[in-house]
């Protein structure tokens, strides 16, 4: 199994410009997460699906964040207009059953100038 | 509000001793807990983790120690090795298989050296 895939594995744009940043889950896994890493928040959840469907958004920081599930095997977050702050790695995540088997993608390193 | 708190952001080690990484919650819901572990470039992986149930759980050389009363977990691994090096995130749950929604704390990097 190629595990969790993201992309652009790095991203560098400027401020205002639209962001997306793509999630493949493992084959099978029902739920999807996404997280951000900064220094100062550590890691945290932005948003995630089970079924496709979106359970909590509570940790999005604003409407700037937008994130979709079309299908079971594809998903996007979404960041538009994009500014300095939104600098971090985010990851996507998927599981099948509980929070042990969470399996995390590579993560994409976004800086926005 | 940091619900988990990892108050140490490294720890260095010799290899062969013992690695205590600990942690802190606020929740007393969180009734399960997981250290997942980290290499520069890669995304977290599952490490081990502990019911509220239990307050010690062993896996090989990993060990996580729970005490409820103090709202702490620690991970104790022994003994070290070089290729341990890596960054240790504590996260909190409320309920396998309820709630699938993990809260992390900032991590501990840990570096052994040989």
């Amino acid at each position: 199994d190629a595990g969790v895939i993201q992309s652009p594995r790095h991203e560098v744009t400027e401020m205002g410009q639209e962001v997306t940043l793509r999630c493949k889950p493992i084959s099978g896994h029902n739920s999807l997460f996404w997280y951000r890493q900064t220094m100062m928040r550590g890691l945290e959840l932005l948003i995630y699906f089970n079924n496709n469907v979106p359970i909590d958004d509570s940790g999005m920081p604003e409407d700037r964040f937008s994130a979709k599930m079309p299908n079971a095997s594809f998903s996007t977050l979404k960041i538009q207009p994009s500014e300095p702050r939104d600098s971090a790695v985010y990851f996507c995540a998927s599981s099948s059953q509980g929070p042990e088997t969470q399996y995390f993608g590579p993560g994409t390193r976004l800086l926005v100038l | 509000d940091q619900q988990v708190k990892q108050n140490s952001p490294s720890l260095s080690v010799q290899e062969g001793r013992i690695s205590i990484l600990n942690c802190d919650y606020t929740n007393s819901m969180f009734d399960y807990f997981l250290w997942y572990k980290k290499y520069p470039a890669e995304g977290p992986t599952f490490l081990i983790s502990i019911s509220s149930i239990k307050d010690k759980n062993e896996d090989g050389r990993f060990t996580v120690f729970l005490n409820k009363s103090a709202k702490h977990l620690s991970l104790h691994i022994v003994p070290s090795q070089p290729g341990d090096s890596a960054v240790y995130f504590c996260a909190a749950s409320v309920s396998p298989g309820g709630s699938e929604k993990l809260v992390f704390g900032k991590g501990t990097k840990l570096t052994v050296n040989p």
